[in-house]
């Protein structure tokens, strides 16, 4: 099984619709982070978190917020998606004084 | 300016030939340096990281840091077919809270 795990893989849905895209993982590492990669823009950090009790917004935050369920679970919502949202969604988690960040599959998400 | 710049490409580079990526940053405080390598429609991976001036080796992999003119580089021995992605490099920063930044990322197509 894959120690990064993202769902849904794929989404379609419309202007103004709340959507919720979901990361585990089991890889036991405290730190989890959510980008988003638009072509020619490389990725972009959202928002990351280094426990269960600390969020940080990080360098595109507007229009997401997110929730830390447990130390595995790290979720990103839209609470009203925008069609300038339309983009590939990555999940990474790291450990305490990490070399790597470990990726999730991805989530492809479009907004109509 | 942007914090982490590469040139998009695509960058071609015959089969069995070297190839050179290379990466610019901007934040002089900038302590640890990533090079990823993204297939289509996949996520990323670590391929090598390296925080000290000069080269790192790792097989057909050479990471060379020169932190004097802030840039960072790739070097891609006897490329082979299998090497063409889309590679990615990111500096952590360590001042706050340590993050990754990552820059656009550079296409790189290995020719038979």
């Amino acid at each position: 099984d894959a120690d990064v795990t993202q769902t849904p893989r794929n989404r379609i849905t419309k202007t103004g619709k709340r959507i919720m895209l979901e990361c585990s993982q089991t890889k036991g590492h405290d730190r989890m982070y959510w980008y988003r990669q638009d072509p020619g823009l490389g990725l972009r950090l959202i928002y990351y978190s280094f426990d269960v009790k600390d969020i940080n917004k990080g360098e595109i935050s507007d229009g997401y917020s997110v929730s830390r369920q447990a130390q595995a679970k790290f979720s990103l919502s839209l609470e009203s998606a925008i069609p300038n949202q339309t983009a590939l969604y990555f999940c990474a988690t790291s450990d305490l004084g990490y070399n790597e960040q470990f990726f999730g599959p991805g989530t492809r998400l479009t907004v109509l | 300016q942007k914090e982490v710049e590469q040139n998009s490409g695509p960058l071609s580079v015959p089969e069995g030939a070297i190839a050179s990526l290379n990466c610019t940053y901007s934040d002089r405080g900038s302590q640890s340096f990533f090079w990823y390598r993204q297939y289509s429609g996949k996520s990323p991976e670590l391929i090598m990281f390296i925080y000290s001036n000069g080269d790192k080796e790792d097989g057909r992999f050479t990471a060379q840091l020169n932190k004097a003119s802030q840039y960072v580089s790739l070097l891609i021995r006897d490329s082979q077919p299998s090497d063409s992605a889309t590679y990615l490099c990111a500096v952590k920063k360590v001042e706050g809270a340590q993050k990754l930044v990552f820059g656009q990322g550079t296409r790189l197509t290995i020719n038979p």
